[in-house]
C-alpha cells in the first residue's frame, strides 16, 4: 500500500533552518510528484511547493521563494524540504503529499511534521 | 492568502443535506482547471474526498458528491452523519501564480 512517512517534530530558533523528510513506499517514487503543504494551528492549508523526482522540475509558492529548497534521493525513495531563515509564523504542521502531476489532486499524504519556531 | 473562497462553516442535522461552495476566478476554476476536495478530521492529515470535480476515490461513500460550474465548485453531503463533522477544503490550479496549486479557505462542517 502507498505510504508517505515523515520525520519527527522539530523545535528551531528564529533564523535557523529545518529539513523535513518524506519517505515513500508502495509505488514507484519517480512516477509521481511530491508536494509540500503546511498548516498553522487552527488555520487552513497552504500549498508550498512541488517537485518531480524524475525530471527534477520544481515549483514554489511565490512567498517562499528564496527560503525553500526541495531535494530527493531516489535510491531510498525519500524527498526533503528545507526551509531557511525561520520565523515564528513558520510554526506549523508540514505535510508531504503525492500527485500525478503538478496541480492535480493529492491522493496520498504523509502524517505531518510539527515544526515549532521559538526562541 | 487563499484565492479560493469557501464559507467558514456550515451545519446540519443528521440525515440532512449540506453543500459547501468554492468560489474562484478566471485564472483557476473558471479557466477550466479541475477542483478537488479534501476532508480533514481533527488532528489528522487531509484525505482526498473528490477528484476531477466529481469523482470519488475508492472507499469514499456516495453520500459525497462534487460539481463545478463557471468559476465555482460545490461539495454536497447527503444523509449527513456524525462522522462527517470535519474541515473540508477545495483545491485547484491557478495559472496566474508561479508553481500554483491553490487551496480554498476551508469550511467547518458541524453536525447538530
Amino acid at each position: 500500500q502507498v505510504q508517505l512517512v515523515q520525520s519527527g517534530a522539530e523545535l528551531k530558533k528564529p533564523g535557523a533552518s529545518v529539513k523535513v523528510s518524506c519517505k515513500a513506499s508502495g509505488y514507484t517514487f519517480t512516477s509521481y510528484d511530491i508536494n509540500w503543504v503546511r498548516q498553522a494551528t487552527g488555520q487552513g492549508l497552504e500549498w508550498m511547493a512541488w517537485m518531480n523526482p524524475d525530471n527534477g522540475h520544481t515549483g514554489y509558492a511565490q512567498k517562499l521563494q528564496g527560503r525553500i529548497t526541495m531535494t530527493w534521493n531516489t535510491s531510498i525513495s525519500t524527498a526533503y524540504m528545507e526551509l531557511s531563515s525561520l520565523r515564528s509564523e513558520d510554526t506549523a504542521v508540514y505535510y508531504c503529499a503525492r500527485a500525478v502531476v503538478a496541480g492535480t489532486e493529492l491522493d496520498y499524504w504523509g502524517q505531518g511534521t510539527l515544526v515549532t519556531v521559538s526562541s | 492568502q487563499s484565492v479560493l473562497t469557501q464559507p467558514p462553516s456550515v451545519s446540519g442535522a443528521p440525515g440532512q443535506r449540506v453543500t459547501i461552495s468554492c468560489t474562484g476566478s478566471s485564472s483557476n476554476i473558471g479557466a477550466g482547471y479541475d477542483v478537488h476536495w479534501y476532508q480533514q478530521l481533527p488532528g489528522t492529515a487531509p484525505k482526498l474526498l473528490i477528484y476531477g470535480n466529481r469523482n470519488r476515490p475508492s472507499g469514499v461513500p456516495d453520500r459525497f458528491s462534487g460539481s463545478k460550474s463557471g468559476t465555482s465548485a460545490s461539495l454536497a453531503i447527503t444523509g449527513l452523519q456524525a462522522e462527517d463533522e470535519a474541515d473540508y477544503y477545495c483545491q485547484s490550479y491557478d495559472s496566474s501564480l508561479s508553481g500554483s496549486t491553490v487551496f480554498g479557505t476551508g469550511t467547518k462542517v458541524t453536525v447538530l
